[in-house]
């Protein structure tokens, strides 16, 4: 069965910090993936895509693709307390199709 | 760009009645839209795939009968919950793939069903 592994959290990070938010799959064929942000009660938003390896920047937010490992990363900079919310981490089965989608990873960040 | 809305945002309905929740792309095309479920605390549920034009694809353990799928253009998909019962009551969630090469999927704002 094709899966996308998150730890639930909470991950607790101080305001300003930097959480890091982490992923595996086990589908190797899996050639996109994805960052969505869901607030309580609000469907999710998508933060970040990455399709090849290494690292991809947009604003305060770095994704981090490693293939051979299997593993994918989203580091938030200056965490801010509007960041808290669940993290979800997804990856297509291979074709783009569909997506698969972790459990999610709940920040929480502190003042 | 890349907005998607639904249509109601919350429902509340009698047990034995039906439902139609309207998922709708407002600034692109979606050959492929998607419907998910949500109960509290846990990820999202891939109910059915939805392509414009033929007949969903509906995830193992999700009922046809019970969850009617309509893709009948490429900005406008629908999802019917007949006879729904309180075990129903969830968070449902659609989601469209624009027609630009890439995979993201944009998702709209969900509908909250309570089934009394």
């Amino acid at each position: 069965q094709k899966e996308v592994e998150q730890n639930s959290g909470p991950l607790s990070v101080p305001e300003g910090a930097i959480a890091s938010l982490n992923c595996t799959y086990s589908d190797r064929v899996s050639q996109s993936f994805f960052w969505y942000r869901q607030y309580s009660g609000k469907s999710p938003e998508l933060i970040m895509s990455i399709y090849s390896n290494g690292d991809k920047e947009d604003g305060r937010f770095t994704a981090q693709l490693n293939k051979a490992s299997q593993y994918v990363s989203l580091l938030i900079r200056d965490s801010q307390p509007s960041d808290s919310a669940t993290y979800l981490c997804a990856s297509d089965t291979g074709g783009g199709n569909k997506l698969t989608f972790g459990t999610g990873t709940q920040l929480k960040v502190e003042l | 760009g890349a907005v998607v809305s639904q249509h109601p945002s919350w429902v509340i309905c009698k047990s034995g009645t039906s439902v139609k929740i309207e998922c709708r792309s407002l600034d692109f095309q979606a050959t492929t839209m998607f419907w998910y479920r949500q109960f509290p605390k846990q990820s999202l549920m891939l109910m059915a795939t939805s392509n414009e034009g033929s007949k969903a694809t509906y995830e193992q353990g999700v009922e046809k009968d019970k969850f009617l799928i309509n893709h009948a253009s490429l900005t406008l998909s629908t999802l019917t919950v007949t006879s729904a019962h309180p075990e129903d009551s969830s968070f449902y969630i659609c989601s469209a793939r624009a027609n630009r090469g890439l995979d993201e999927q944009y998702f709209g704002p969900g509908t909250r069903l309570t089934v009394t």
